[in-house]
């Protein structure tokens, strides 16, 4: 089973909402990562979580908090966001981090900022 | 640094046709390769990868890529395009560097015509 899953599956908020967004993997993975998809474009990476500890963050704000309350588990907390924040949100996880890790990708979140 | 080019923004190919998508990357070394699709609003299916050995790999939904170093490409190829394989295709890289993630070309937009 390569199965990642996602919810919610679409999600609308204002500017002075927090909202959080969840993703799921029971493959014993043990990297998991959040991407940022705007329409046409390919995903951004956001942050990378090993072994349950974060290892890159590619300088996003500080709206956007990652947390990984286990192996199997990975949220983003969403604060204060921007309308330009509106996009697809994907997580994928992977065994390790080495450069031949298979990612492995859930449905994304389809997230609109008002 | 590392990067990938695809060349084709836009691809109309004829139900039944052929397809070759291509994809041209930059890295010293051997590169870890992968084929992603994904079909609208949805998250990204991992369609092949390349490691090593055999240049030639076969994937899922009649898939096919070939590795060629002379040319630092890996492209995709299909004997006979379906109408379900409407779709953006990505090509994807393994990025050097500890703790890492993918890096993805632009994507290569699909679409059947009957």
């Amino acid at each position: 089973d390569t199965e990642v899953t996602q919810t919610p599956k679409h999600l609308v908020m204002g500017m002075t909402n927090k909202k959080s967004l969840k993703c799921e993997q029971h493959m014993g993975h043990r990297a998991m990562y959040w991407y940022k998809q705007k329409a046409k474009k390919p995903p951004e990476l956001m942050f990378v979580y090993s072994y349950e500890k974060l290892s890159i963050n590619e300088s996003v704000p500080s709206r956007f908090s990652p947390e990984c309350p286990n192996s199997s588990l990975l949220n983003l907390h969403l604060h204060a966001l921007q309308p330009e924040d509106s996009a697809l949100y994907l997580c994928a996880s992977s065994p390790g981090t080495g450069m031949r890790d298979t990612q492995y990708f859930g449905p994304g979140t389809r997230l609109t900022v008002l | 640094a590392q990067s990938v080019t695809q060349p084709d923004i836009h691809i109309t190919v004829s139900e039944g046709a052929s397809l070759e998508l291509r994809c041209n990357y930059s890295y010293g070394a051997t590169p870890y390769l992968f084929w992603y699709v994904q079909s609208p609003g949805q998250g990204l299916q991992l369609l092949l990868k390349y490691f090593s050995g055999d240049t030639l790999v076969q994937g899922i939904k009649g898939f096919e890529a070939e590795f060629k170093r002379s040319q630092s490409s890996f492209n995709l190829r299909k004997p006979s395009v379906h109408w379900s394989d409407a779709a953006e295709y990505f090509c994807a890289v393994g990025r050097n560097q500890a703790g890492t993630a993918l890096i993805f070309g632009k994507g290569t937009t699909l679409s059947v015509s009957s």
